[in-house]
């Protein structure tokens, strides 16, 4: 299993620029997640889905942000326009929801804005 | 969701034992205590996840009083590779699986 695969790894953008950040979660889970860490505010949950349908954006920070599940093996976190405070790691997690809570977490995409 | 208060960082040696106690006063009944680890560059990865009394697996150990409003993650004779963070979490099993991480515990392992 390949785990939870996260693209790019690496953004560096300039302020205004949109930016897409991609996931495939691991097959057979049916929630996925996306998180934010930064020094300063540590690991933040973003939004989260459940059978792709959205559950709770209430962490998502501003209409700039928007999540979106088309299907059960991928997700996309835009941000439009980006700023210099989106300047984050952004992590991907899914879980089965069945038995075990336990959320598998991606790689994250480090995202610079200049 | 429970809040948890854990020490911002512990410094250890290899070989030692080492126990990180996360106090969560407000626990709830249905709720699960769960506790992940986090290397640099890397995200979050589950270590072990307890109800009451005591869970040991492969990784660690985790150690529940009766009234459960605190628990200890116990670390067996750690090596330099468990350093990492280690962030104790609270909430209620197969609901939602919302996760709120606090700030975690920044342990380091010297020589």
């Amino acid at each position: 299993d390949a785990g939870v695969i996260q693209s790019p790894r690496h953004e560096v953008t300039e302020m205004g620029q949109e930016v897409t950040l991609r996931c495939k979660p691991i097959s057979g889970h049916n929630s996925l997640f996306w998180y934010r860490q930064t020094m300063m505010r540590g690991l933040e949950l973003l939004i989260y889905f459940n059978n792709n349908v959205p559950i709770d954006d209430s962490g998502m920070p501003e209409d700039r942000f928007s999540a979106k599940m088309p299907n059960a093996s991928f997700s996309t976190l835009k941000i439009q326009p980006s700023e210099p405070r989106d300047s984050a790691v952004y992590f991907c997690a899914s879980r089965t929801g069945s038995h075990t809570d336990t959320q598998y977490f991606g790689p994250g995409t480090r995202l610079t804005v200049l | 969701l429970a809040k948890t208060t854990q020490p911002i960082s512990m410094d250890s040696y290899e070989g030692q034992e080492v126990n990180i106690t996360c106090s969560h006063n407000n626990i709830a009944t249905n709720d699960y205590i769960t506790w992940y680890q986090q290397f640099p560059s890397q995200g979050p990865r589950f270590i072990i996840q307890g109800y009451k009394t005591k869970v040991t697996n492969e990784v660690a150990s985790l150690f529940i009083p009766a009234d459960r409003k605190s628990s200890t993650l116990s670390l067996p004779r750690v090596s330099l590779s468990d350093t990492a963070v280690y962030y104790c979490l609270v909430g209620v099993r197969n609901q939602g699986g919302k996760l709120i991480f606090g700030q975690g515990t920044e342990l380091s392992v010297k020589p």
